[in-house]
């Protein structure tokens, strides 16, 4: 079954820790994608990569940290230096290098205490 | 930076009427404009996107329409179902950068 598998889909972490979010795709996918949703802000881009080995900041970089060593992989660590990273985090990837339609995995919940 | 308006942020309906989203954009050079549809509790998916050579375009109920002089584009949903109920995200973004996501707007359909 080909898709985007996130894990795991409900975190909690105490102030201070980092956490690392995983995302993995067997679509064969070139570029992949972190996205932050928060209620009334919309999907915000954090960071993305369009080949192995490289990847390029978002809009809210600031606090995470990601890795492109596969295709098929572009885990998440939300560092404790995050001041606020409680959020609904989605990973998409898409075919090419250029815009076009992003496949979302199912979303991991992350909940600081 | 591309930066993408999104109206309204709640929309009611009754069932079969139609639905009008409209987003505006920042960035002339903006040539593709997807729209997502996201569930509660899913994942968005696409449901049409338009490029900017293109000023309208229809798939069943659903049609895009772009005015890339006044740098806005709409989502319009004829014949409104329950099932349209849902989180509806515009976006934009030029060739090859990255996509710019308006704020959303939750559609709800009354039976």
């Amino acid at each position: 079954d080909g898709g985007i598998t996130q894990s795991p889909k409900y975190l909690f972490r105490k102030e201070g820790q980092n956490v690392t979010l995983s995302c993995e795709q067997n679509l064969n996918h070139d570029a992949m994608y972190w996205y932050r949703q928060d209620p009334g802000q919309g999907l915000r881009l954090i960071y993305y990569s369009q080949i192995v080995n490289d990847f390029q900041k978002g809009d809210i970089a600031e606090g995470y940290s990601v890795s492109r060593e596969k295709k098929e992989s572009f885990p998440l660590t939300v560092t404790s230096a995050q001041k606020n990273p409680t959020a609904f985090y989605l990973c998409a990837s898409s075919p090419g290098q250029g815009p076009g339609e992003l496949f979302f995995g199912e979303g991991s919940r992350l909940t600081v205490l | 930076g591309e930066n993408v308006e999104q109206h309204p942020s709640t929309l009611s309906v009754q069932e079969g009427d139609s639905a009008v989203i409209k987003c505006t954009y920042s960035d002339s050079a903006s040539n593709y404009f997807p729209w997502y549809k996201q569930e509660l509790g899913k994942r968005p998916q696409l449901i049409i996107d338009i490029r900017s050579n293109v000023g309208e375009k229809k798939d069943q109920r659903i049609a895009v329409t772009l005015n890339k002089t006044a740098k806005h584009f709409s989502l319009h949903i004829t014949e409104t179902q329950p099932e349209d109920s849902a989180v509806y995200f515009c976006a934009a973004s030029r060739s090859f950068q990255k996509l710019v996501f308006g704020t959303g707007t939750r559609l709800l359909v009354s039976p």
